[in-house]
């Protein structure tokens, strides 16, 4: 089926430094997201963009946190700076239509700030 | 605003028994319901989906799930459970809203599967 990549797998950083995190969506898909998830259970709603912008974002979306797609690439997320509470698995999903349709997800990027 | 809870946050089955995940929603409106499962140090990936219709819905290798709005529930079964469906299985709710999709979880329940 369809299949959404990540990259890098594991991400090793220091606290302040600067963190990109890189998804490569379904080649037809419009709606992108990314969600963290912590301990190994709890996922949660981190952002989501269609048509270049942030269509929602939750309370976890801090100032520090930024997306982008330039050029229909790879769809990113950026931590600048990194906090150790950042320190979590980062899943990217995306779908073709948004308002509940299904959401194809990666295999996410372990994040770990020391 | 929505919310997901899964009650149980552990479940463990036999090989070969029946099995009933529970899940219940809170959401104004009606609901879009998804069950997910994540394997070990893998992504999510999609069991069965709930959209306005028919209540029972199939989903791979053999589960299924209720929608019951007067319960707000949204339970998942499997008829014979199998080694390989030890994981954790997460369910979710979304909007119909097009401008948004976003997907609000449960907690998520592991199952834990016995020969």
């Amino acid at each position: 089926g369809p299949k959404v990549l990540q990259i890098p797998s594991h991400q090793i950083i220091d606290m302040g430094q600067m963190v990109t995190l890189n998804c490569d969506p379904v080649s037809n898909h419009l709606y992108f997201y990314w969600y963290k998830q912590i301990l190994g259970q709890q996922m949660e709603f981190l952002v989501n963009f269609y048509n270049g912008k942030v269509m929602e974002k939750s309370k976890l979306f801090k100032d520090q946190f930024s997306v982008e797609r330039p050029d229909g690439s790879y769809f990113t997320l950026k931590i600048q700076p990194t906090a150790l509470e950042d320190s979590a698995v980062y899943f990217c999903a995306s779908s073709l239509l948004g308002g509940g349709a299904e959401q194809f997800f990666g295999p996410g990027t372990r994040l770990t700030v020391l | 605003a929505q919310s997901v809870t899964q009650p149980d946050a552990r479940v463990t089955v036999s090989e070969g028994a029946s099995l009933q995940l529970r899940c219940k929603y809170s959401y104004f409106g009606t609901p879009y319901l998804f069950w997910y499962v994540q394997y070990p140090r893998q992504g999510l990936q999609l069991l069965l989906k709930y959209y306005p219709g028919d209540p029972v819905v199939q989903g791979v290798n053999g589960f299924e799930a209720e929608f019951s709005k007067s319960n707000s529930s949204f339970h998942l079964r499997k008829a014979s459970v199998h080694w390989s469906d030890w994981a954790v299985y997460f369910c979710a709710v979304s909007t119909k809203n097009t401008n948004t999709g976003k997907l609000t979880f449960g907690d998520g329940t592991v199952l834990t599967v016995k020969p």
